[in-house]
């Protein structure tokens, strides 16, 4: 089944510790993108990769870290959390971007609460 | 860089009504313009999408039309259904930097019996 997983679905934790989001897909995707939702914001770019070794920073960049080692997995990485880092995070893969049909299909989501 | 504006945040309607969301955008330079629909607790999903070469797209009860001059495209979804209750998001890529997606702040749109 084509799919992109995130892991953990729910994470509690407290202000500096490091944590990693993992995010992975099959469908052998050349583009990831994290995403974080807010109430009222919408949805807003962290970080996004073209292809691997490619990444490149969206919106909101401050505070996460992103590597693409390999073309199926895309961490985001918060090595240092902070309470305004508290959100729910989608990441989303594609073929590309700017086409028709070329649909980002989003993962379930990582709640993320830092205290 | 590129700015989305959607209207209203939330939209109430009777079923059978028909519903309409609007979204603006400010770089000229955009080409592409999907709408992403998410049900409450659920990742987004796409359910249209338009390039700027064209006017109007339709797909069952659920339609896009561009305005390139006014920079604006809408989103119309004809004989709602309780089932098309969710958050609807617009966005944006602009052909100056076709790697960033841009999201307008989506709306909730309540279909009520």
């Amino acid at each position: 089944e084509a799919q992109v997983t995130q892991n953990p679905r729910y994470l509690i934790t407290v202000t500096g510790k490091k944590l990693t989001v993992t995010c992975s897909q099959n469908m052998n995707h050349e583009y990831m993108s994290w995403y974080r939702q807010d109430p009222g914001l919408g949805l807003r770019q962290i970080y996004y990769s073209m292809n691997v070794e490619v990444t490149d920073k969206g919106d909101v960049p401050e505070g996460y870290k992103v590597s693409r080692k390999e073309k199926r997995n895309f961490p985001l990485i918060l090595e240092s959390p902070s309470p305004n880092q508290t959100s729910l995070y989608f990441c989303a893969s594609s073929l590309g971007l700017a086409a028709p049909g070329y649909e980002q299909y989003f993962g379930p989501g990582t709640r993320l609460t830092v205290t | 860089g590129e700015n989305v504006e959607q209207h209203p945040s939330t939209l109430s309607v009777q079923e059978g009504d028909s519903a309409v969301i609007k979204c603006t955008y400010s770089d000229s330079a955009s080409n592409y313009f999907p709408w992403y629909k998410q049900e409450l607790g659920k990742r987004p999903q796409l359910i249209i999408d338009i390039r700027s070469n064209v006017g109007e797209k339709k797909d069952q009860r659920i339609a896009v039309t561009l305005n390139k001059t006014a920079k604006h495209f809408s989103l119309h979804i004809t004989e709602t259904q309780p089932e098309d209750s969710a958050v609807y998001f617009c966005a944006a890529i602009s052909a100056g930097t076709a790697s960033k997606l841009t999201f307008g702040t989506g709306t909730r749109l309540q279909v009520t019996l």
